[in-house]
């Protein structure tokens, strides 16, 4: 039974940082590629970074590129996303995602964290 | 980037009839291993999205045959063979061929 578990969203100033933390059970990331999916609040899903399964590639979205930055901890079997320079256009449920290993398909999915940047 | 347009935006449906909808892509999807790298997802009321067809037409674990993928190259449709009323929800395709992957508009399936 794989599960996906984000927490560390909340509520953060313009120009602040923030991390969340995906915590995965039932398949261990270093087998795995992972991801950070976004959807602004009534809108539909944008994609916004990758880590391949051996943690070596890492590819961004235009929109967080610079700003963003995907990471893991393969002791404690999670994902990470730190947020930084944040921005109004920010604000969305974050979901973090599995791909099934034979490309880049979402195979499973968390249950998202709200960001909401506002001052 | 790839551009996904899916049609139509929004579909009424009966229960027990078909629904189709469509996805084109901006560039071919068609990777050199002959597989066409588009994926559809399930966004239920309240929930996070559901992988159902990935590939283009391949079903992933515990989707119903009612869901069919087919398409090939920039055109994709996804069919359901007799719509049930917990199949409500957003239908987005999305592009698994290159980084930046993109998502289509999606379409909002809803009982009549």
């Amino acid at each position: 039974q794989v599960s996906l578990v984000e927490s560390g969203g909340g509520v953060v100033q313009p120009g602040r940082s923030l991390r969340l933390s995906c915590v995965a059970s039932g398949i261990t990331l270093s087998g795995s590629g992972m991801h950070w999916v976004r959807q602004a609040p009534g809108k539909g899903l944008e994609w916004v970074a990758v880590m391949s399964h051996d943690g070596h590639e890492k590819y961004y979205s235009d929109s967080v590129k610079g700003r963003f930055t995907i990471s893991r901890d393969v002791s404690t079997n999670t994902l990470f996303l730190q947020m930084s320079g944040l921005r109004p256009q920010d604000t969305a449920v974050y979901y973090c995602a599995k791909d099934h290993g034979a490309g880049w398909s979402l195979e499973y999915w968390g249950q998202g964290a709200l960001v909401t940047v506002s001052s | 980037d790839i551009v996904l347009t899916q049609r139509p935006l929004s579909l009424p449906v009966t229960p027990g009839e078909p629904a189709s909808f469509s996805c084109k892509s901006s560039q071919s999807l068609l990777h050199s291993n002959g597989y066409n790298f588009l994926d559809w997802y399930v966004q239920k009321p309240g929930h996070s999205p559901q992988l159902l067809i990935y590939w283009g037409s391949v079903r992933a674990s515990g989707v119903p045959d009612r869901f069919t993928g087919s398409g090939s190259g920039t055109d994709f449709t996804l069919k359901i063979s007799r719509v049930e009323a917990e199949d409500v929800g957003v239908y987005y395709c999305m592009q698994a061929l290159q980084t930046p992957l993109t998502f289509g508009g999606g379409t909002k399936v809803e009982i009549k």
